[in-house]
């Protein structure tokens, strides 16, 4: 079985400062890991996906995460957060046992909703 | 890039009604889609994998017969809720992905927002 936890409910961060949403996972083979956002009453937007390579991968509008598999953790982050980054996170996770023909779902994490103050 | 499309955004309609929504991939074909369900501040639960050409896969606790999923094309997949009541109200999204490129996300719709009265 796998699974992904996100410990905060909400993270809220003044404009211009670094933001980090947490995500820890959990999968019996290798994870494939994934950073969505959702903004009020859409769906979800991929922003950044860990395959394999660098522990740190770079994705949409600025965003960052960096995969740690000793502490099984898949953080995203952002040096400088923007008000427009106010959205719903959610960080999703595949294991690579089956082939990939496209048939698996992910599973998501139940969601950090991210304030960005002014 | 690949863009999956969702047809109706808002349905507000009396309990007892079934509601059918659409979902499509609009440059790829998608032999697998997938149905979620989002209640308010939650996160996304799966309800189904629509296999074309197949029956769907239900997830526990999902009413196959509440919840009717056709995959009849490698581009649409359709989610009808039948005979709504006020429970079935919740914000329901479908997603795909390319199977014809490897380890790609999966892209959603913009979701339907259902709302039974």
């Amino acid at each position: 079985a796998q699974s992904v936890a996100q410990p905060e409910d909400q993270v809220n961060v003044a404009e211009g400062n670094p933001l980090t949403v947490k995500c820890t996972y959990s999968v019996s083979g290798n994870p494939y890991l994934f950073w969505y956002v959702q903004y009020p009453n859409r769906g979800l937007q991929f922003l950044l996906k860990y395959i394999t390579g660098d522990n740190l991968v770079k994705g949409s509008y600025g965003f960052e995460a960096e995969f740690n598999k000793s502490q099984t953790s898949f953080h995203l982050k952002k040096p400088s957060a923007l008000v427009s980054d106010s959205a719903l996170y959610f960080c999703a996770v595949r294991d690579d046992r089956t082939p990939d023909t496209g048939r698996r779902a992910l599973t998501f994490g139940s969601g950090t909703r991210l304030q960005v103050q002014p | 890039g690949a863009v999956v499309s969702q047809h109706p955004s808002w349905v507000i309609c009396k309990s007892g009604t079934s509601v059918k929504i659409e979902c499509r991939s609009l440059d790829f074909q998608a032999t697998t889609m997938f149905w979620y369900r989002q209640f308010p501040k939650q996160s996304l639960m799966l309800m189904a994998t629509s296999n074309e050409g197949s029956k769907a896969t239900y997830e526990q606790g999902v009413e196959k017969d509440k919840f009717l999923i056709n995959h009849a094309s490698l581009t649409l997949s359709t989610l009808t809720v039948t005979s709504a009541h006020p429970e079935d109200s919740s914000f329901y999204i479908c997603s795909a992905r390319d199977p014809g490129l490897s380890n790609q996300p999966q892209h959603f719709g913009d979701g339907t927002r259902l709302s039974i009265l």
